[in-house]
């Protein structure tokens, strides 16, 4: 089955900075890869997703991009403000045929100081 | 996008007993749901695959005959844990994709389970 690794385990950086968070999956099948946010005791809510026809996808501050031949994706937050502290969450799934279940990397917690 | 509800939002129960979880679709029809249990500072793990009409699908290590799930209608899953003891008490997290076969998974609220 998939397995997908998630770093870093925690992120902490100045407001107005950058975050990267990396993933990398496993099974070459995987053809779809989103990225939730998570805030405590709350929904995962998708925030961004790409494809693996896609290299890059860019939503205002949020950027995801995917190397398919070295299996990872990554996500990209720039300007980042107080309200993006949260649990993010890559996942992957291998959607050929009708929809299926993600598997999630461990999540990194991000925090923003102010 | 998609509305996924989860009813109910908390239980707290005896340890033996069964609690039943429901998960709906409120503005489109889904012939699969999917079903997570998360622990505290932990991800997101699939349990199981629920297909309107026909057999859930678990992943392996989930015991079908304590998580049993019926899909019932297009927009309603339910997920019942049998004989719940303390090891059970998580965090579970219905999800559906918002039109048939597509990608995009929206979750449900989420239900916390908790188990004296």
């Amino acid at each position: 089955g998939e397995n997908v690794e998630q770093h870093p385990s925690t992120l902490s950086v100045q407001e107005g900075d950058s975050a990267v968070i990396k993933c990398t999956y496993s099974d070459s099948a995987s053809n779809y890869f989103p990225w939730y946010k998570q805030e405590l005791g709350k929904r995962p809510q998708l925030i961004i997703d790409i494809r693996s026809n896609v290299g890059e996808k860019k939503d205002q501050r949020i950027a995801v991009t995917l190397n398919k031949t070295a299996k990872h994706f990554s996500l990209h937050i720039t300007e980042t403000q107080p309200e993006d502290s949260a649990v993010y969450f890559c996942a992957a799934t291998n959607s050929g045929g009708g929809a299926d279940g993600l598997t999630f990397g461990k999540g990194t917690h991000l925090i923003i100081q102010p | 996008g998609a509305v996924v509800s989860q009813h109910p939002s908390r239980v707290i129960c005896k340890s033996g007993t069964s609690v039943k979880i429901e998960c709906r679709s409120l503005d489109f029809q889904a012939t699969t749901m999917f079903w997570y249990r998360q622990f505290p500072k932990q991800s997101l793990m699939l349990m199981a695959t629920s297909n309107e009409g026909s057999k859930a699908t678990y992943e392996q290590g989930v015991e079908k005959d304590k998580f049993l799930i019926n899909h019932a209608s297009l927009t309603l899953s339910t997920l019942t844990v049998t004989s719940a003891h303390p090891e059970d008490s998580s965090f579970y997290i219905c999800s559906a994709p918002s039109s048939g076969g597509a990608d995009t998974q929206y979750f449900g609220p989420g239900t916390r389970l908790t188990v004296l």
